[in-house]
């Protein structure tokens, strides 16, 4: 299930099965987002972007949603794998201004 | 793929002292750098923007003279903590934007404990 604890919020799925995490982003002029894979003691890594003018985009056991209208920003694993538990950050930005703004986080912790 | 690199990955040093992290862009040029620090279970907060031959842009709430960036080349950016606190402990990650791809790259982060 998923949780909000003080700081972080952890979300725990079964191995094998999909998992979704979510994101409300802050600024509606942001027109470009990027989901993040942190593991423990590292830097982020990149998993997949989208730019505002999709709404859905597809990579290798991940899909990125972007819904505009009530800036949502979803992130979804397919048969997630131990390998896939890590802090999941999205980040959002304007196309072409490389600062981003990163989002609060989710622990996904996949269980065996 | 672009690789950026920091330096070093872990440091411990007393209250008082002055500690200085390296960026470095291995295999691509970046004009411009960014420097993020992040609290435990906490998400990264951009503290600056490093500009290649020009003064970086701090965020707000970010001292300037408490954290000196230099990024005196397309390929490496210094952060420098200046009379550090126990409360500078922190994960500072950097990373390295690279025109080509519109891509930022990030460094592994670097822990600093001070006691």
């Amino acid at each position: 299930g998923e949780s909000v604890g003080l700081h972080l919020p952890t979300l725990s799925v079964q191995e094998g099965d999909n998992s979704i995490i979510n994101c409300a982003y802050s600024n509606s002029a942001s027109d470009y987002f990027i989901w993040y894979k942190q593991e423990s003691g590292k830097g982020p890594q990149f998993i997949i972007d989208i730019r505002s003018n999709m709404d859905k985009r597809q990579g290798q056991r991940v899909t990125v949603l972007l819904n505009k209208t009530v800036k949502h920003l979803s992130l979804q694993i397919a048969a997630t794998q131990p390998g896939d538990s890590a802090v999941y950050f999205c980040a959002e930005a304007n196309f072409g201004n490389e600062k981003l703004t990163f989002g609060t986080g989710t622990r996904l912790t996949i269980i065996p | 793929g672009a690789v950026v690199s920091q330096h070093p990955s872990w440091v411990i040093c007393k209250s008082g002292t002055s500690v200085k992290i390296e960026c470095r862009s291995l295999d691509f040029q970046a004009t411009t750098m960014f420097w993020y620090r992040q609290f435990p279970k906490q998400s990264l907060m951009l503290m600056a923007t490093s500009n290649e031959g020009s003064k970086a842009t701090y965020e707000q709430g970010v001292e300037k003279d408490k954290f000196l960036i230099n990024h005196a080349s397309l390929t490496l950016s210094t952060l420098t903590v200046t009379s550090a606190h126990p409360e500078d402990s922190s994960f500072y990650i950097c990373s390295a934007y690279q025109g080509l791809t519109d891509t930022q790259y990030f460094g592994p982060g670097t822990r600093l404990t001070v006691l």
